[in-house]
């Protein structure tokens, strides 16, 4: 039971370039959401999903999209990275009857 | 507007000197008010959910009380291995599934 996966560790991008940061996780959770994590601004919600083929925004989703095609995965994309992207990002899932969420152990991404 | 948050900042504690730490909330409708650990390069690894103020939750040396303005996270005769970031979140109804988090607060246990 490998629970949250993220994908990668580490990246170093530069500003303009676009990725995708995977996130799967194999407990068959409804909920799974992204945040990231900056020193002095704690967790912040970047988008978030209740099943697959529904999606809404967090409270900073500029600059990010994401899909849930199936309850697996729920990757998400930088567009056009920007400096300000620099930041740790954590996937996470939760069910319904279980609140708790689970998170994944982050990729480290760094926009130069 | 909901707010989240904990204090002190930064703990640090002595090899068996107990301490509470704090996480007070505005918000509107609580569905439930969880706590996380964090050590560094990880991610957070869920504790406790307290749902009702007067509810408490127990794990090893931590014990997790609600009212219903805050919460508190007490460590009894802390080891060096508590050493950690301890998150605190809430969950509001109006806001579906998504959690609101603290700020944090570092914790250091000195041998």
């Amino acid at each position: 039971n490998a629970g949250v996966t993220q994908t990668p560790k580490f990246q170093v991008l530069k500003t303009g370039q676009s990725m995708t940061l995977q996130c799967a996780q194999d407990m068959n959770h409804e909920y799974m959401s992204w945040y990231r994590q900056d020193p002095g601004m704690g967790l912040r919600l970047i988008h978030y999903s209740v099943g697959a083929g529904i999606t809404d925004q967090g409270e900073v989703p500029n600059g990010y999209n994401v899909s849930r095609s199936t309850t697996e995965d729920f990757p998400l994309r930088l567009l056009s990275a920007a400096p300000s992207q620099t930041s740790v990002y954590f996937c996470a899932s939760s069910t319904r009857e279980i609140y708790g969420y689970t998170f994944g152990s982050g990729t480290r991404l760094t926009v130069v | 507007e909901d707010q989240v948050t904990q204090s002190p900042e930064a703990l640090r504690l002595q090899e068996g000197e107990s301490s509470s730490l704090n996480c007070s909330y505005t918000v509107s409708g609580l569905r439930g008010l969880f706590w996380y650990r964090q050590d560094p390069g990880k991610g957070p690894e869920f504790l406790f959910t307290l749902y009702s103020a007067g509810e408490e939750k127990e794990k090893e040396r931590l014990k997790a009380t609600l009212t219903k303005k805050e919460s508190f996270l007490h460590i009894t005769a802390p080891k060096p291995e508590d050493s950690a970031t301890y998150l605190c979140a809430v969950r509001i109804k109006a806001a579906g599934n998504k959690l609101t988090f603290g700020g944090g607060t570092r914790v250091l246990v000195k041998p």
